[in-house]
Order: structure tokens, then C-alpha cells, then sequence
């Protein structure tokens, strides 16, 4: 699972309030990325960080921010939370040597 | 922007039959990846190709590089039931892939394995 881990696995939430996906790694690696999953629309890359607050956006990023003031860490916050933003949320980390690409377990959000 | 299709984008085979699954892209290939994913699930890391001609396999699934076709195939041999899930191709958008590109995703083949 290359030590991902991602919180919180489940949440929901109304519209309007702000919500954080956090995303560790154990592993010390570089390369990070959000992505969603929405039926009909497959992964899409929201944001993603090369270094240690080093981040770009992906082709979905409006509504989102990201930060990442350690290694570790990558963190993905919703603002004001609205409807569209309901779905099924990735971490990956990408390794350095062979840029094999690693997947969390997915953090899963509805917004009523 | 770079697109991935995968074909098909259902499959039902017979527990034992072989099948193979195709996933073509709208640009040129820095490196293809595939995933298996159970519904509801995390994406689990199958294999990743960088080179032209490269093939891969783990256990009973085989996966090729044709550059020039820009496209991937994933071959699983004797099927089973623990095959069955969603398979989904990724591609790099730039060379080299060990890079910080950006990657985009086929929209996954479900497969099904009938006893």
C-alpha cells in the first residue's frame, strides 16, 4: 500500500462548510496527487505537489486548495463545500526511482 | 488534451477463458499504467510500461506497449473469479514518467468472471 493513508474514510457534510481530506505517507516520497472518481467521469486530477510546498493544479481544481507544509502530509480542503463536490476522493504517491503511481484506500464524501 | 478509451467497457467471459482488454490513446505514450479496482474500492497497482514494445506480467496478467499504435493491452490468461473487478489504464502525459506529470485515466473496463 506503499503507506498511504487517508482520513477521514467517510464523511458527511453540509453545504456551505469547509472540509479537509488529509493524506500521510510514511515513505518519504515526493510526488503527491488528489484525484476524484465520479461515475461517467473516471479519475481526474484535482491537484498535485512535487515538493514540500511545491503544488500545481490538475484539470479539475476550482473550489479546491491544497497545502503541504511537510513531506508527509497533503492536504485537500473544500472551502465551502457544495453538492458537486459529493464523491469518492484519492491520494496518490508517485516513487521517485521507478514512477510506479500508488493509490490510498479513497476517502468518501457527500455533501447534502 | 490527451484522452485514453478502453475496450471494452463491459466484459463478461466464462470462468477459464482468456480475454484481453484495450485501452488507446489520443497522443503519444510516456508510460501506461494499469490499476484493478474492487467497487467501492481502492485502485490496486498492477503494472507499469514505459517503453515501446515492453511487456509485463504478474501471475496470469500480461500487459504490452505498442507506442506506434499508442495503445496498451492487458491479456489475463485462464481467467478466474478473483479477476473480476473494474481495470483501468493511466497514462503520463510527458517523458519521463518518473517525473511530476500529470496523469489522465481511462474511464475502466468492469469486468465479470461467470462460473
Amino acid at each position: 500500500d506503499a503507506g498511504i493513508t487517508q482520513s477521514p474514510r467517510h464523511k458527511v457534510t453540509e453545504t456551505g462548510t469547509p472540509v479537509t481530506l488529509r493524506c500521510h505517507q510514511t515513505e518519504n516520497h515526493r510526488y503527491m496527487y488528489w484525484y476524484r472518481q465520479d461515475p461517467g467521469h473516471g479519475l481526474r486530477l484535482i491537484h498535485y505537489s512535487y515538493g514540500v510546498k511545491d503544488t500545481d493544479k490538475g484539470e479539475v481544481s476550482d473550489g479546491y486548495s491544497v497545502s503541504r507544509s511537510k513531506t508527509e502530509d497533503f492536504l485537500l480542503t473544500l472551502e465551502s463545500a457544495t453538492s458537486s463536490q459529493t464523491s469518492v476522493y484519492f491520494c496518490a504517491i508517485k516513487t521517485w526511482g521507478t514512477g510506479e503511481l500508488f493509490f490510498g484506500e479513497g476517502s468518501r464524501l457527500t455533501v447534502l | 488534451s490527451q484522452e485514453l478509451e478502453q475496450s471494452p467497457q463491459s466484459l463478461i467471459v466464462q470462468e477459464g477463458k482468456n480475454l484481453t482488454i484495450n485501452c488507446t490513446s489520443s497522443k503519444t505514450l510516456y508510460g501506461l499504467y494499469w490499476y484493478k479496482q474492487k467497487y467501492g474500492e481502492g485502485l490496486i497497482f498492477l503494472m507499469m510500461l514505459q517503453k515501446g514494445g515492453e511487456e509485463k506480467s504478474h501471475e496470469k496478467i500480461t500487459a504490452k506497449l505498442d507506442e506506434k499504435k499508442q495503445q496498451s493491452s492487458l491479456h489475463i490468461t485462464a481467467s478466474q473469479p478473483s479477476h473480476a473487478g473494474i481495470y483501468l489504464c493511466g497514462a503520463a502525459n510527458r517523458s519521463p514518467p518518473q517525473g511530476a506529470q500529470k496523469l489522465v485515466f481511462g474511464q475502466g473496463t468492469r469486468l465479470t468472471i461467470n462460473p
